[in-house]
């Protein structure tokens, strides 16, 4: 079955303890993002990769960091959380950046809790 | 930069239609998505448009017109599995989603 797995589904961590959320397509897409998603804020892009290793910033950035080190792979690590990074988060991938008919695939949400 | 404006909430009854607008501005256009997403669910690709027109899918309709920075999805014979959020979302050299539309679908 085609599908994008994010782990964990919900986590609660405190504060300056780092983490990493991972993130598996075995859809063989080239491009594969990360959203957060906040109440009346919608989705907003964190990172997103056209390819293994290569990876850019999307609009909110700060505080995260990716790597693409296989094409399946694309890892969400938070360095040292902070409360304002209580978020949604999920990974979605697609065929090309993004494919043509729009069509991301998205993980079912990863729920973050920084105390 | 980009910017997407849809209506925060709407409702409507079951076997009705409803028609969920999103107006934009933009310095660049390559097609317009429009995505489901239950509550706690994941986000789910329901249309897309690149060219002016309606496009249909079932008792989905979606309608862009380029010239006019406006785009609606249009929802026929309404089911109560319809009560969702709607997200519209702008790509240019990256997709940029709206806030959404929360709709909720009564008996």
């Amino acid at each position: 079955e085609a599908q994008v797995t994010q782990n964990p589904r919900y986590l609660i961590t405190v504060t300056g303890k780092k983490l990493t959320v991972t993130c598996s397509q075995n859809m063989n897409h080239e491009y594969m993002s990360w959203y957060r998603q906040d109440p009346g804020l919608g989705l907003r892009q964190i990172y997103y990769s056209m390819n293994v290793e290569v990876t850019d910033k999307g609009d909110v950035p700060e505080g995260y960091k990716v790597s693409r080190k296989e094409k399946r792979n694309f890892p969400l690590i938070l360095e040292s959380p902070s409360p304002n990074q209580t978020s949604l988060y999920f990974c979605a991938s697609s065929l090309a950046s993004p494919h043509p008919t729009g069509e991301l695939f998205f993980g079912e949400g990863s729920r973050l809790t920084v105390l | 930069g980009q910017n997407i404006d849809q209506p925060t909430e709407m409702t409507a009854t079951e076997g009705a239609i409803v028609q969920i607008n999103c107006t934009y501005q933009t310095s660049g256009f390559n097609g317009l998505f429009w995505y489901q997403q239950h509550a706690g669910e994941a986000p789910t690709f329901l249309s897309y448009n690149v060219l002016d027109g309606l496009e249909e899918k079932g008792r989905f309709s979606s309608f862009l017109s380029r010239s006019k920075g406006y785009s609606y999805l249009l929802l026929k014979e309404l089911q109560m599995k319809d009560s969702a959020s709607y997200l519209c979302a702008l790509r240019d050299d990256k997709l940029i989603f709206g806030t959404g539309t929360r709709l909720q679908v009564f008996p």
